[in-house]
């Protein structure tokens, strides 16, 4: 079944713990994207990667970082997280460029105390 | 792009209206307008992804028209149904992949 995988589905942490958000695709996409959902503001792109190792900011990137090592895997890394990144997360992929319809991973719920 | 305004915020309807509302966007940079669909607890789902100015894209009661020139796209909902109730996204995107979403429409069905 064609899929992006995101773990986990939920966290709660606390301030200072690095984490890192996993996201996977099974349809050798080589766009992917991280989205942040907050009430009110819809949903903000955090980084976005157009293919292998190529990796650009999206509307949000303070306090994020990701790496694109490998085609199918996407992750978003915390490394000092704070309560203001409290958020939904969504990971997203397409097929190429920003023409092509993105498919949605279910989300990560992350909560920072 | 920078601004995206989607009109109304919300909207109720009946169960068999017909419904419609607009995605606003800057013309400039201009690449491709996507179409979500996102109900509550699930994931966004795409409906349409258009690029030419003029372009109409039809999916069952749902469809699409986009103005480029004047940057504008209607989404139609023909005959509304209560599973049809969601908030639908758009946006606009450049050349480079960075896509910017308007904060939706949420349409509530009313049976």
């Amino acid at each position: 079944e064609a899929q992006v995988t995101q773990n986990p589905r939920y966290l709660i942490t606390v301030t200072g713990k690095k984490l890192t958000v996993t996201c996977s695709q099974n349809m050798n996409h080589e766009y992917m994207s991280w989205y942040r959902q907050d009430p009110g503001l819809g949903l903000r792109q955090i980084y976005y990667s157009m293919n292998v190792e190529v990796t650009d900011k999206g509307d949000v990137p303070e306090g994020y970082k990701v790496s694109r090592k490998e085609k199918r895997n996407f992750p978003l890394i915390l490394e000092s997280p704070s309560p203001n990144q409290t958020s939904l997360y969504f990971c997203a992929s397409s097929l190429e460029r920003a023409d092509q319809p993105q498919h949605f991973g279910d989300g990560t719920r992350l909560s920072i105390l | 792009i920078l601004n995206v305004e989607q009109s109304p915020q919300s909207l109720h309807v009946q169960e068999g209206d017909s419904t419609n509302f607009t995605c606003s966007f800057p013309s400039s940079n201009f690449y491709a307008l996507h179409w979500y669909r996102w109900e509550t607890a699930k994931s966004p789902e795409a409906l349409f992804v258009m690029t030419l100015n003029g372009d109409e894209k039809k999916k069952g009661r749902i469809s699409a028209t986009l103005n480029t020139k004047e940057g504008y796209s209607y989404l139609y909902i023909k005959g509304s149904q209560p599973e049809d109730s969601a908030t639908y996204l758009c946006a606009p995107g450049g050349n480079t992949g960075k896509l910017i979403f308007g904060q939706g429409t949420t349409l509530q069905v009313k049976p």
